[in-house]
C-alpha cells in the first residue's frame, strides 16, 4: 500500500472558518492531487502539484489554496469554509510516467462537514 | 460536454456471473490513458486496470479485462465470475496528452451490487 496519510480524517467546523486539511506520503512521488468527492459528481480534480512549490489549479480550485513546502506534504486550505465545500477529500499521489501508466494512490480520505 | 460518461448508476448482476460496466469517453487528444477504480463501502479508491490509447491488446489484470473500442470511444470494464466482494461502485477516468502527471477526469461511477 502506498504510504499516504491525510490529516485530519473527520472534521466539523462552521461557515467563515478557515480549515487546513493535510497530506503526507512517505513514497517521495512527484506528483500529488487533491480531489473532492460528492455524489453524482465522481471525483473532481481541485488543485495539483508537479513539485515543490509547484502547483496548479485543477476544475473547482475556487475556494481553495495549496502549498507544497517539501515533496511530502501538500497541504489543501479552504480560506473560509462554506456549506457547498461540504465533501469527501482524497489526495492522490503518482510517479512519473516513465516509470509506469502513471495510476493515482489515494488516500483515505478525509470527510468535511460545513454547518 | 462531460469528457467520460458512465451511463449506468447501478448495476445488478448475481455471483458467478459475468458484467459489463460501460464507458465511454471523449478527447481529442491522440495519447490518452484509461483506468479503472473500485471503491468499496469502506471508502478507499483501489486502481483495477489501465488502458492505454497505443495498446493494441485489450487490458487484462485477474477477472477485470478492459474492452476498448477506440473508434467507439468506449472502455468498458468487464468483471468475470463475480464475487460478493465485488460489490462497489466503480469509476472510469481519463488522462489526457502526454504530460508526466497523471489529472485525472472521472465519471460519476456505477454502483455494483452482487447477489448470492
Amino acid at each position: 500500500d502506498a504510504g499516504i496519510t491525510q490529516s485530519p480524517r473527520h472534521k466539523v467546523t462552521e461557515t467563515g472558518t478557515p480549515v487546513t486539511l493535510r497530506c503526507h506520503q512517505t513514497e517521495n512521488h512527484r506528483y500529488m492531487y487533491w480531489y473532492r468527492q460528492d455524489p453524482g459528481h465522481g471525483l473532481r480534480l481541485i488543485h495539483y502539484s508537479y513539485g515543490v512549490k509547484d502547483t496548479d489549479k485543477g476544475e473547482v480550485s475556487d475556494g481553495y489554496s495549496v502549498s507544497r513546502s517539501k515533496t511530502e506534504d501538500f497541504l489543501l486550505t479552504l480560506e473560509s469554509a462554506t456549506s457547498s465545500q461540504t465533501s469527501v477529500y482524497f489526495c492522490a499521489i503518482s510517479e512519473s510516467r516513465t516509470s509506469g501508466p502513471g495510476e493515482l494512490f489515494f488516500g483515505e480520505g478525509s470527510r468535511l462537514t460545513v454547518l | 460536454a462531460q469528457k467520460i460518461t458512465q451511463t449506468q448508476p447501478g448495476m445488478f448482476v448475481q455471483e458467478k456471473e459475468a458484467v459489463t460496466l460501460d464507458c465511454t469517453y471523449d478527447t481529442s487528444d491522440q495519447s490518452y490513458g484509461l483506468f479503472w477504480y473500485k471503491q468499496p463501502s469502506s471508502g478507499e479508491m483501489i486502481f483495477l486496470i489501465y488502458q492505454g490509447s497505443y495498446d493494441e491488446q485489450n487490458a487484462t489484470e485477474g477477472r477485470y479485462s478492459l474492452n476498448f473500442q477506440k473508434a467507439r470511444k468506449s472502455a468498458n470494464l468487464v468483471i468475470s465470475a463475480s464475487q460478493l466482494g465485488d460489490s462497489a461502485m466503480y469509476f472510469c477516468a481519463m488522462r489526457e496528452g502526454q504530460l508526466g502527471y497523471s489529472t485525472l477526469t472521472f465519471g460519476k461511477g456505477t454502483m455494483l451490487l452482487v447477489s448470492p
